[in-house]
């Protein structure tokens, strides 16, 4: 199994709501990560956690708050969010440590998130 | 800073054709060099990857040379297909260091 598994795949909210997006990952992976991608730009890193800890935060403004429950869910909090924040949000995992090929991040399908 | 520059930014073949997408570095830490590929609507999905002792790896019809002294590697794409369509981002990482820094992408469009 090599799938990351995102949900929702589309989410429109307000910005007075407060909303979740969740990723899952069965690969024995112990990195995470949320990443954030506008239209026809690269994936931008927005968070990384190691062992469940939060290891790199990107400067990322506090309405969004990610949770790793366990080394196999990864959340993103949404809370009072800006329509300038619409992009597609990508979680992705890769082993912690590892040899060559063992470093590559495996990216799900993302969560298309309108902001209104 | 852009420490992963890529080009061209977008490019059209024709079927059979074989294009070349060409991405160069500057730090010189970076020692592992995966390549994306991004459908729209979808998350990029891992072609292949490179290491910097290896001039050239390729898997099935996808190539990547890589020039270490120039700091330059490139993805050849050999009898491209319409299905090959997509964008495509070359990346670089440190192995052990959990940031992957991505190149600004080539939209591809293979025409029949």
């Amino acid at each position: 199994d090599t799938e990351v598994t995102q949900t929702p795949k589309h989410l429109v909210m307000g910005m007075t709501n407060k909303k979740s997006l969740k990723c899952e990952q069965h690969m024995g992976h112990r990195a995470m990560y949320w990443y954030k991608q506008k239209a026809k730009k690269p994936p931008e890193l927005m968070f990384v956690y190691s062992y469940e800890k939060l290891s790199i935060n990107e400067s990322v403004p506090s309405r969004f708050s990610p949770e790793c429950p366990n080394s196999s869910l990864l959340n993103l909090h949404l809370h009072a969010l800006q329509p300038e924040d619409s992009a597609l949000y990508l979680c992705a995992s890769s082993q912690e440590r590892g040899g060559w090929g063992n470093t590559e991040a495996f990216f799900g399908q993302g969560t298309r998130l309108t902001v209104v | 800073q852009q420490q992963v520059k890529q080009s061209p930014q977008s490019l059209i073949v024709q079927k059979g054709g074989i294009p070349i997408i060409n991405c160069a570095y500057e730090n010189t830490a970076f020692d592992y060099f995966p390549w994306y590929q991004q459908f729209p609507g979808k998350g990029p999905a891992l072609l292949i990857a490179i290491r910097p002792d290896v001039s050239e790896k390729k898997e099935g019809r996808f190539t990547i040379s890589f020039n270490k002294s120039a700091k330059q590697f490139s993805l050849h794409i050999m009898d491209s297909q319409p299905g090959d369509s997509a964008t495509y981002f070359c990346a670089a990482l440190i192995r052990g260091y959990q940031k992957v820094t991505f190149g600004i992408g080539t939209k591809l469009q293979v025409i029949p």
